[in-house]
């Protein structure tokens, strides 16, 4: 079993849209929790960062944790074609030093 | 603004072959890294990097090996390609700043192919 599960999908959604990713986990240890997107032939780069349970807000997207169910996730609001990539989750425990565990990531396309 | 620069966007080799994946990065980064991403897979880390001269065996070591002679330089090494080693390698670097926020930053990535 993976330690960190998520649907590769591909998900397609209208412009305008809010789109839901999500992650479980099995390691109740993780503390860290991140969203990388990596758009189509670029590395991943860093969206969203979290620490612990909660949720955290940026512009359109708006990532939540929620450790009693070992999920995670990641809403985007008014979606747009640029939103267009593979999401990646990612998470770290505290004694990991700089690992991480990454999940498979979604692909996420927006159509105009 | 950080960059993460890898020699090779594509690149093909034949069985048995010895391979060399660069990556250099311009920020000064004590951490660095190398992964290699399969679809269905994920990212996976290969090996990663302290500091110069250390290094530290990650989830999927086997067949590889890595150089780091000197702060910006990360080298992946390949000693004797094979086919299962058709992937996308993505080298990253890692600021470590003060609270354990995780700002790894990739490079653009190395389509391997061997043939």
């Amino acid at each position: 079993q993976k330690e960190v599960e998520q649907d590769p999908g591909p998900l397609s959604v209208p412009e305008g849209a809010i789109v839901s990713l999500n992650c479980t986990y099995s390691n109740s240890a993780f503390q860290y929790f991140m969203w990388y997107r990596q758009y189509s032939r670029k590395g991943p780069e860093l969206l969203m960062y979290t620490y612990s349970s909660g949720n955290k807000e940026d512009g359109r997207f708006t990532a939540q944790v929620d450790k009693s169910s070992k999920y995670i996730s990641l809403f985007i609001r008014d979606s747009q074609p640029s939103d267009s990539a593979t999401y990646l989750c990612a998470m770290k425990w505290e004694t990991s030093g700089s690992r991480l565990t990454f999940g498979e990531g979604t692909q996420l396309t927006v159509n105009p | 603004d950080v960059k993460v620069t890898q020699s090779s966007r594509y690149l093909v080799k034949r069985t048995g072959e010895k391979v060399f994946l660069e990556c250099v990065q311009d920020m000064d980064h004590e951490n660095m890294f190398w992964y290699r991403q399969d679809p269905g897979l994920g990212l996976r880390l290969i090996y990663f990097s302290y500091d110069v001269k250390m290094k530290e065996k990650g989830d999927i070591p086997e067949g590889y090996s890595v150089s780091r002679e000197k702060k910006e330089r990360f080298s992946l090494i390949l000693e004797s390609a094979s086919t299962n080693q058709t992937s996308m390698y993505l080298c990253a670097s890692r600021s470590t700043t003060i609270g354990g926020r995780e700002d790894q930053y990739f490079g653009p990535g190395t389509r391997l192919t061997v043939l």
